[in-house]
Parts: structure tokens; sequence; C-alpha cells
């Protein structure tokens, strides 16, 4: 079974601040991880996701995460927290194989402060 | 806009009725995938349809069932609702390429349904 969990419901970060958003997962196959962000009533985009063949990894709007087998972690970083960046974000992982489905961590609220 | 439809955005129903919700995927996407999201469980996977036929099965209740039709459109019939069926209904396609489990899966805007 796999499963995430994301270290803190809730982050506060300054404007201009580093966002650093944690994310652990367990599972048994090697994984593929995705960050997912959804703003107030819209559905979930997705900002970046693991395929093994980065550890670290790009996505839009600056951010970047890097996955880490040894601490089965894909912590989500920004060097400089935008207005814009106020979101929720979600972690997930996926098994491959012919088990496509997401399961999602329980994300975390990102506030940045003016 | 991520290419995935959904119908209605809202819905207001009574306890003990049926609604169904539908999804059209982006085009060329052959999975559809169905998620539900509440405060108290989060998003969950419910179940997921791969041209017509049923892939896998999630948390999904025995009151819950979906199809996915030869358009591949899908449709997720709710029926004997309860209050804590209120929650943000999320369909989600993606191409899914055999052997390929990082497929990208593309959300819809979902539909909030409200059990009153």
């Amino acid at each position: 079974a796999q499963s995430v969990t994301q270290l803190g419901s809730h982050v506060s970060v300054s404007e201009g601040a580093l966002v650093l958003l944690r994310c652990n997962y367990s599972s048994s196959v090697p994984p593929y991880l995705f960050w997912y962000v959804q703003y107030p009533n819209q559905g979930l985009q997705l900002l970046l996701k693991y395929t093994s063949a980065a550890t670290l990894v790009k996505g839009i709007n600056g951010f970047e995460a890097e996955f880490k087998k040894s601490e089965t972690s894909f912590h989500l970083t920004k060097p400089s927290a935008h207005m814009s960046d106020a979101a929720e974000y979600f972690c997930a992982v996926s098994g491959g194989g012919s088990n496509y489905k997401l399961t999602f961590g329980k994300g975390t609220l990102l506030t940045v402060n003016p | 806009d991520s290419g995935v439809t959904q119908t209605p955005k809202h819905l207001i129903t009574a306890t003990g009725q049926r609604v169904t919700l539908r999804c059209s995927p982006r085009s060329g996407d052959l999975s559809v995938y169905w998620y539900q999201q509440s405060l108290d469980q989060g998003l969950q996977f419910l179940i997921q349809y791969y041209n017509g036929e049923e892939r896998a099965k999630g948390n999904i209740l025995e009151r819950f069932s979906a199809q996915q039709f030869p358009d591949l459109h899908s449709e997720l019939n709710l029926s004997s609702l309860e209050l804590g069926d209120s929650a943000l209904y999320f369909c989600a396609s993606s191409v899914e390429l055999a052997g390929w489990g990082d497929n990208e899966q593309f959300f819809g805007p979902g539909t909030r349904l409200t059990v009153l």
C-alpha cells in the first residue's frame, strides 16, 4: 500500500521568503511522485512530477522538488514566495505498473503575508 | 484550462435522493478517474475507467457507481444520498500509456455536491 504524509497542514511565510512544504511517502514499489496546487474554488493543477529521470525536478511557477530515496521524501521548495503562491498544495504518489491511481496527502495550506 | 469538463458545477439536493455527475475527458485521453474531496477525508480515489472498462476501485461506497461510455465521457451516480456525501467530486483524465506510471492526470474543476 502507498501513503503520503505532508508535515504541516498550514504554512505561513512572508513575501520573498523561502517556501518549504514537506512530503514523505511510503511505497513498496518505485514511486512516481507529484505535487499539485489547488487555488480556491478550482481544480488541481500539476506543479511537477518525479519519474526517476532526475532527482531534482523543476516545475512551473519557480517551484522545484528533490527526491531523496534514503529519506523517502519529496519536499517542495521555492526560493522566493509571491502573493500569488497562496493556495493549497498536495503531494501524491502513484505506484506505476497497472496502478495509476493517485494517493494524496492531506494537503498544506500556504499563506503568504505581505 | 485542463481540457477536462465537469457538469454541473454545483448541485444541491436532499437526503435520500440520487444524482448524476458528468465528466468529459481531454481529447485523446482514454482513462477517467473519480476522486472525492471532503474536509474530513481529504482527497480520496473512488474509481477508474479505461476505455469503457472498470480498471480500479478505491474507497467507493456501494451506493455509488460509475460508467464510461463509448464516447469516453463518464458519469458518477450517487444514490440514497446522506449528509456525509457532501463533498467536491473531481474527475481526472490521462492518456495512460501502458507501463508508464507517471501518467499525468488532468483534473476538471469539480462538482460541489451539497446534501441537505
